[in-house]
């Protein structure tokens, strides 16, 4: 079984363009959560799945940024207009079913530099 | 919305020394978890630990929930050790700021 993949590891883009960063969590994993992580920062919440519903939002997720699940299983997480406050590293996190220990497992994380 | 403090901030060892890092927080949490972030940022897990005490190794923890902490104990260290240790409590974790461990050989 592997680990929460994601893709691309890096992304350098211009301000104004748009980007898209896919998560894929530990299979039957139904949780699944987005966290951002800016340099000497801990992790912060954006937002988290339970199957294909997305449950919760954080005030950090702007109008900018939309996540997706469409079948329960991969994410994606787009950032419209990209500013460069937006330059982070964006981590994908995924955990067992309710009910079961809540251990969150994260993934390499996707580096992006907003230019 | 809660928060979580740790200490130290900074930490540098000589290797085989012992250290603990402490997480604070300030509400009831059902959900504890402590991480190790190595320099190229994975977040590995060490323990998931909502309240009494769990070893793994060289590595301890343990929660006291009813007095809002979490001590992490890191026993004969190595240079490996080196990175940045997050507590982090709630669903959509809620992380500390961490601290950042340097084990000198």
């Amino acid at each position: 079984d592997t680990g929460v993949s994601q893709d691309p590891r890096h992304k350098i883009t211009k301000r104004g363009q748009n980007v898209t960063f896919r998560c894929d969590p530990i299979s039957e994993h139904n949780r699944l959560y987005w966290y951002r992580q800016t340099l000497g920062q801990g992790p912060e919440f954006l937002t988290y799945f339970q199957n294909e519903a997305q449950l919760e939002k954080s005030r950090l997720l702007s109008d900018r940024f939309s996540a997706e699940r469409p079948k329960g299983s991969f994410s994606t997480l787009e950032i419209q207009r990209t500013e460069q406050g937006d330059s982070a590293m964006y981590l994908c996190a995924s955990s067992p079913k309710a009910g079961v220990k809540e251990t969150q497992y994260f993934g390499p994380g996707t580096r992006l530099l907003v230019l | 919305g809660i928060q979580v403090e740790q200490s130290p901030p900074d930490l540098i060892l000589q290797e085989g020394a012992n250290s603990t890092l402490r997480c604070n927080f300030s509400d009831s949490v059902n959900n504890l978890q402590w991480f190790h972030q190595n320099p190229w940022g994975q977040l590995i897990n060490l323990f998931y630990i909502p309240s009494g005490t769990k070893q793994n190794g060289r590595l301890s923890a343990t929660t006291v929930a009813t007095e809002r902490y979490s001590l992490l104990y890191i026993s004969s260290s190595q240079t490996t050790d080196s990175g940045v240790y997050f507590c982090a409590v709630g669903f959509g974790l809620t992380f500390g700021e961490g601290t950042q461990l340097t084990v000198n050989p």
